[in-house]
């Protein structure tokens, strides 16, 4: 069975340096993965994904994941942090068995500070 | 376009009171899913809908139904509220039920339950 694991419940980055959210999944089949962030009282927002074509993938606001096959990671970064990126971030992967339904993680709270 | 929307934003209710969440989408998406949030533990999948006249049953389906109007709206139904069922509910809607398709979600309904 699929699942996904937050390395991290909480992360606290100083403004301007670099941002790692860990992320390991668990797939017997070739996985779609996401990252969602979601800022306080809203909904979530699909940062970027991977459905295996390039391993490196960009998303919105500056930030990448990279798939890592054998080390069955989507870790998500970006080289400098903002203010603004003080959120929740889900990593999620995408049952790949037949349904295709998402499995989140628990979820990693960005905190940036000034 | 407003994408997925959800109507109330907030609701209290009193246990073994009845009601019914509101969920549309306006991206000619034929799938559609009910998701509960709940701290620590990330979104967990009520029911879904592949497509437009058919419904399915998620990770944690008891205590609530589902209506799948048309293909449009999806609507989730408390008919007897717990206690237990306080959380952030969020819809969400995508193309289809396929590993490429990333899923769009709505602003969320906080509903407590005293």
């Amino acid at each position: 069975a699929q699942s996904v694991t937050q390395l991290d419940s909480h992360v606290s980055v100083s403004e301007g340096t670099p941002v790692l959210l860990r992320c390991n999944y668990s797939s017997s089949y070739s996985p779609s993965l996401f990252w969602y962030v979601q800022h306080p009282n809203k909904g979530l927002q699909l940062l970027l994904k991977y459905t295996s074509a390039a391993t490196l993938v960009k998303g919105i606001n500056g930030f990448e994941a990279e798939f890592k096959k054998s080390e069955t990671s989507f870790h998500l970064t970006k080289p400098s942090a903002h203010m603004s990126d003080a959120a929740e971030y889900f990593c999620v992967v995408s049952d790949s068995s037949g349904t295709y339904k998402y499995i989140f993680g628990t979820g990693t709270r960005l905190k940036v500070l000034a | 376009n407003a994408g997925v929307t959800q109507t109330p934003k907030f609701q209290v209710l009193k246990t073994g009171q009845s009601m019914t969440l509101q969920c549309a989408q306006d991206m000619n998406h034929n799938s559609m899913y009910w998701y509960r949030q709940d701290p620590g533990m990330g979104l967990r999948l009520i029911y879904y809908s592949a497509s437009e006249g058919t419904t399915d049953k998620g990770e944690v389906p008891n205590g609530y139904n589902v209506s799948r109007l048309n293909k449009r709206e999806f609507s989730l139904r408390l008919e007897s509220a717990a206690p237990s069922q306080t959380s952030v509910y969020f819809c969400a809607s995508s193309e289809a039920l396929q590993r490429y398709y990333e899923q769009y979600f709505g602003p969320g309904t906080r509903l407590t339950v005293t």
